[in-house]
């Protein structure tokens, strides 16, 4: 049992550059979320499913795309990357309720030049 | 929309020693789940307690016990005999009860436990 799996653990993106943030949990948990976590900000809600096919965007949806279409993959995408995109990025999943307890992954620190 | 508060930015406590650490939020609804997280240098995030809106008796883990104060909207962590692996980043985090996967999370704690 992996847990919450996130790749690539560190990521450098030209300005303009498009890339793929992989997500993956073996919990067959429902819901998966995405995270930014920036100093002094704590984290903030990119965007979340809350099962295959299903996604709706958080606090700070500008510039990501997502899909959902098993229950295992939730990948992030950049569009076009910025930099104040530079951060580290956190892929979390849940079973719902009434256990509501979010496993998280141990995260991508992407710079973006 | 909610919101939550940790005023304390940074923190130290001696080791052995007790510390709290404060969280408050804001929100209309009744019924939530309200978190602490623990991130150490390992930036992992790990869950330390979990609190039920809905129940009155405070959360306990071990060394672990929150006050939580639902009409003042209040949700403080107690660390008791602190260890020096007790030095970490906390964050609050508050959910709807029906909004599963929507954490919303306070800017952070930086504890030091000092030898």
């Amino acid at each position: 049992n992996a847990g919450v799996t996130q790749t690539p653990k560190f990521q450098v993106l030209k300005t303009g550059q498009s890339m793929t943030l992989q997500c993956a949990q073996d919990m067959n948990h429902e819901y998966m979320s995405w995270y930014r976590q920036d100093p002094g900000m704590g984290l903030r809600l990119i965007h979340y499913s809350v099962g295959a096919g299903i996604t709706d965007q958080g606090e700070v949806p500008n510039g990501y795309n997502v899909s959902r279409s098993t229950t295992e993959d939730f990948p992030l995408r950049l569009l076009s990357a910025a930099p104040s995109q530079t951060s580290v990025y956190f892929c979390a999943s849940s079973g719902g309720l009434p256990i509501a307890e979010q496993y998280f992954g141990p995260g991508t620190r992407l710079t973006v030049t | 929309a909610q919101t939550v508060t940790q005023s304390q930015p940074e923190m130290s406590v001696q080791e052995a020693e007790t510390v709290t650490l404060s969280c408050t939020y804001d929100t209309s609804e009744n019924n939530y789940y309200l978190f602490w997280y623990k991130q150490p240098p390992s930036r992992q995030m790990i869950l330390v307690i979990r609190q039920e809106a809905y129940k009155q008796q405070n959360a306990t883990e071990n060394r672990f016990s929150v006050n939580f104060q639902k009409a003042a909207k209040s949700f403080s962590l107690k660390i008791s005999d602190s260890q020096l692996g007790d030095t970490a980043m906390y964050f609050c985090a508050f959910m709807n009860w029906d909004q599963g996967g929507k954490l919303i999370f306070g800017q952070g704690t930086e504890l030091s436990v000092k030898p």
